[in-house]
Formats: C-alpha cells, structure tokens, sequence
C-alpha cells in the first residue's frame, strides 16, 4: 500500500529543537515533489515547506524560514523536517504529502508538535 | 489570515446540492489549478479534485469542482450525511512561492 508514516512529534520547550520524519512505502520519495503542512488543532491547513526531487531545491513559508529545514535521505526513502527556535505558535499537526503535478494525492496520519514551558 | 478566502460553514440537507466557493487572486487562483481537499474528524486531509475539475479514482461524481478568474468552487450534489467534513481549496501562490490553502469550510449535512 502506497503510505506515508510521519513520527518525531513531542513536547517540546519554547527555543527548543525538533525533527520530525516522514517514511514513505511502496513507492520512491526521491521520484516526488514533498511537502510539508501543518494544523493548528480545531484551525486550517497551512504550507510549511517543499523539497524538490534532487533535494536541490527547496522553499519555506516566510513563518517558519531561517528556522525549519527540509531535507531528504534516500537510502532510508525518508524525509524530515528540522524544526529549531520553536515557538508557541509553532503547535501543530505536522502532515507530510506526496505532491504530483501540484495536488497532494497522498498524506501521512500527521504527528503532533506541542511547544509549551 | 488564510491565502484563499472561503465561508467558514455551509450546509444543507440529505440529497440536495451544496456549492463552496473559494476566493483568491491574480497571484495564485487567477494563474494556477485548484485543488480540493476533504477532511473527515480525525484524519489527514484527502485529495478531492485537482486540476480545477478532475477527480482522483475512488472519489463519486457527486464531486465537482470548476474555476472562473480568480475564484473557483466545490459542488457537491446528492449530499449523503458522510460528507460532513471540513474542505480546504488550495492553489499555488506565485508571490508567496508557496502553496496557499482556504480557511477551511465546515459542511453539515441537517
């Protein structure tokens, strides 16, 4: 089955670090386009990051760049998302995402991201 | 603040049909496709429609989604109760360089 499993999330101080992963199964990461997308709990959806197939290329929201940073290991099929200064608002579920020709056509199950003293 | 603009509730009665409009600009809608997504209490987000009208095997043609300028909207006709869900429009944004989402409708079926 063509999945994505997210996991990393925690509770974490305010200037804290984190970095969360995203496996993918039955299909090669390094093929797609990935995304990350987070949600505040009860709030929208909101873009947070891409990564280009090559891992040459990638690109931020203005609300999380200089401080999240997205990369990918091939030989894990894997990808992650570094997450350093971590703010209050920062609370989310993290959602990685498939992207192809521009959709999302898969999601992981998200994990959660608490940033709290 | 959300990229794209929707109504924060819709609703509407088993077997009727329900419109969702999204509102963007000439920098994301006006000049790139539009996707929809559904999401059901609890789970991850689930494509809908991409490419303004097209629909991903498995999702009814009770979906249909269409774009004009720099709007675009989801119908959803023959509503069953388990479409109540939230659903999100999407379109890239050439400004921000970054995918820009809707605030999300809540759709309750009465």
């Amino acid at each position: 089955e063509v999945q994505l499993v997210e996991s990393g999330g925690n509770l974490v101080q305010p200037g804290g670090s984190l970095r969360l992963s995203c496996a993918a199964s039955s299909f090669i990461l390094k093929n797609y386009w990935m995304h990350w997308v987070r949600q505040t709990p009860g709030k929208g959806l909101v873009w947070v990051s891409r990564i280009n197939p090559g891992g040459s290329i990638t690109n931020y929201a203005d609300s999380v760049k200089g401080r999240f940073s997205i990369s990918r290991d091939y030989a894990r099929n894997t990808m992650f998302l570094q997450m350093n200064s971590l703010r209050a608002e920062d609370t989310a579920i993290y959602y990685c995402a498939r992207d192809v020709g521009g959709e999302h056509d898969i999601w992981g199950q998200g994990t959660m991201v608490t940033v709290s003293s | 603040q959300s990229v794209l603009t929707q109504p924060p509730s819709a609703s509407g009665t088993p077997g009727q049909t329900v419109t969702i409009s999204c509102s963007g600009s000439s920098s994301n809608i006006g000049p790139n496709t539009v996707y929809w997504y559904q999401q059901l209490p609890g789970t991850a987000p689930r494509l809908l429609i991409y490419k303004n009208n097209q629909r991903p095997s498995g999702v009814p043609d009770r979906f249909s989604g269409s774009k004009s300028g720099t709007s675009a909207s989801l119908a959803i006709s023959g509503l069953r109760s388990d479409d109540e869900a939230d659903y999100y429009c999407a379109s890239w944004d050439d400004s921000l360089y970054g995918v820009g989402f809707g605030g999300g409708t809540k759709l309750t079926v009465l």
